[in-house]
């Protein structure tokens, strides 16, 4: 059972774009978390947000945790080639769900 | 660095033959997980542990099996490999239930 849906799936955009990824559930998580993935490697935590409402930024990257701890969203401000990568959201539950990921390709 | 890391990160083997996946620890965290990633369906729990010897199934957990004798160490086998397991394994660490994972670099197993 896929719990999590991020849209977009693919993404491909111009050096210096800004561009905005989604996280979507009919389920209430008590935490989310969001990893980026590199070609050939496992995941890295990026941040986890708990409250609903969180805001929360790291440079470039700000995320957010809807009110109602179902969905998130992660934007990105001015992209640069080396945020390339899979995108992956995951909600706590009993255990940790993952979405099917957002891949991101930004163009020199 | 790694404070996890999987062996082997690349096997190819037959089906119907018994594969062994290692995931070993220098971070003395109590939980880890085995999970599988196909296109399309993202990363899936095969099983976890949440001590010494004591281990759960994820949502996948059919044809595979675990065990974990020592904290640092968490073994994933295949008892008779199928095509349909050839897969990207990824091992993942943390220190509580929903506290952040940290994963290692992945196995790539093919089941021909």
């Amino acid at each position: 059972t896929q719990l999590l849906e991020q849209s977009p799936q693919f993404l491909s955009i111009q050096e210096g774009e800004n561009l905005t990824v989604y996280c979507n559930s009919s389920s209430v998580f008590s935490s989310l978390q969001w990893y980026r993935q590199e070609p050939g490697e496992g995941p890295v935590l990026l941040v986890t947000v708990v409250t609903g409402g969180e805001v929360k930024k790291l440079k470039r990257l700000t995320f957010q945790f809807g009110d109602a701890r179902k969905d998130s969203s992660l934007h990105i401000t001015a992209a640069q080639p080396g945020d390339t990568g899979l995108y992956l959201c995951a909600g706590a539950g009993n255990q940790f769900y993952f979405g099917t990921g957002t891949s991101l390709t930004v163009i020199p | 660095d790694a404070g996890i890391t999987q062996s082997p990160r690349h096997k190819v083997t037959e089906t119907g033959t018994p594969v062994t996946l290692r995931c070993h620890q220098t971070e003395n965290h109590r939980y880890m997980y085995w999970y599988r990633q196909d296109p399309g369906h993202g990363l899936r729990l095969i099983h976890y542990s949440y001590g010494v010897k004591d281990t759960d199934k994820g949502e996948v957990s059919d044809g595979y099996s675990v065990s974990r004798s020592k904290t640092e160490d968490f073994l994933l086998t295949l008892e008779s490999a199928t095509s349909s397991q050839t897969s990207v394994y990824f091992c993942a660490i943390s220190e509580s239930i929903n506290y952040g994972y940290t994963f290692g670099s992945g196995t790539r197993l093919t089941v021909v």
